[in-house]
Parts: structure tokens; sequence; C-alpha cells
């Protein structure tokens, strides 16, 4: 089946530092990936959705120029998280629709800012 | 009020029970819905798709009534390992593929 790899699984970084999030499709190509963030208890909240070689489409209170999308590649999509804070710990996971029309997520990105 | 509501939960039900889950959408466009499963600190993973005239595979069976704006989710013969959160994804757009998570609803299976 369709496999979406995330890299790292988790980080710890410093406050004020920036961190980048991988996410590829390993047997299938993905022109839109999604970029969700999950805090503890909750559900996943989309963030944002990453088109190659365009723009990404950001949700309303995201603050595109702290959570940089960058989708240069069929199979790769990066969230950077800039200028991290302790409030952007979190649990971040992407996703694509696969070939099957269904959505396939990466194993997700635990974030810690200390 | 939210595009995609569901009950949390928790629901604690005994091994070999039966326990269904609703979840209502708003928006009565909606095209595409499925049920997902997301055990502790793992990404979801996708249950089941959720057709018009309902389905059923092996244990899990689920329903949408497009008239009330719900789908359900019956688990039978529960085992422990269906512990897990439950979540309700709609798909509201026609022409996009962005899709709408529940909030979840959290089942424990107790033995």
């Amino acid at each position: 089946g369709a496999v979406v790899s995330q890299h790292p699984s988790w980080v710890i970084c410093k406050s004020g530092t920036s961190v980048k999030i991988e996410c590829r499709s390993l047997d299938f190509q993905a022109t839109t990936m999604f970029w969700y963030r999950q805090f503890p208890k909750q559900s996943l909240m989309l963030m944002a959705t990453s088109n190659e070689g365009s723009k990404a489409t950001y949700e309303q209170g995201v603050e595109k120029d702290k959570f940089l999308i960058n989708h240069a590649s069929l199979t790769l999509s990066t969230l950077t998280v800039t200028s991290a804070h302790p409030e952007d710990s979190s649990f971040y996971i992407c996703s694509a629709r696969d070939r099957g029309g269904g959505y396939t997520f990466g194993s997700g990105t635990r974030l810690t800012v200390v | 009020r939210k595009e995609v509501e569901q009950d949390p939960g928790p629901f604690n039900v005994p091994e070999g029970a039966t326990v269904a889950f609703n979840c209502t959408y708003s928006n009565s466009a909606s095209q595409s819905f499925f049920w997902y499963r997301q055990d502790c600190r793992k990404e979801p993973k996708l249950l089941m798709s959720v057709y018009s005239s309902g389905n059923e595979d092996g244990r899990f069976t689920a329903q949408l009534n497009r008239a009330s704006q719900y789908i359900s989710l019956l688990i039978r013969d529960s085992k422990l390992s269906d512990s897990a959160t439950y979540l309700c994804v709609v798909n509201p757009y026609s022409s996009a593929s962005k899709i709408i998570f529940g909030s979840g609803t959290r089942l424990s299976i107790r033995p």
C-alpha cells in the first residue's frame, strides 16, 4: 500500500530555534499534502495544504511566516517551524491522498520546545 | 457549529460487547466519509470508508444517513485490541481533497 515517510519522529529543540519536518511519499506522487497539528487529547487540526510547485494554502489562524511549507517535488513536502516556542510543542503529522483515493498519514513528529 | 462533531466518550465496555458511535456533519454537500482509528501517540489509520448504502468489514459496520447528516460505526464482538480513538472524517468539498476530522471518540475495552 501507499507509504508516507515522515522524519524526524521526535525532536527536542531550544526556544527560538527552527525545526524542519520532512514528509515523503515513497511509492506514489503526491501533488497535494496536508499538514496537521494535534495537541494532547484533541483531534487533528489542519494547518495547511501543501501544493507541489505553488504556495501552500493556510487555514485561518495559522501563521504562514511561522510555519513555512515547501513542496518542491511530487514526493517531498517540508514544514519548518521557525522561532519555535514552548506553545508550539505538539504532534505534527502530514498526509497525502494516495492512488486509491484514501488518505495516508506519516507517522508523525513529536516536537518539544524547551 | 463544528463541521464534524463526535461524542468524545470515553466509552468503556466489556470485551465481547457491541458498541456504536455516531458522528454528525454540518455541510450537506459533503461527498466522502471515513472512519479512522488512532492509537495513542500514533498516526491515524484508515478503518473503513463509508458508502451511501452502508458497508460492513468483518465486525465493523458503517452507515451513512444523508437526510440527518450523520454517519455511524458499529463494532460487534469487541476485542481488547479495539481500544483506540475513532475519528470521523468528512470531505466537505466537492472539488477539493481537504478533509475534516472530528474530535474523536475514545473507546476502552475491558477484559
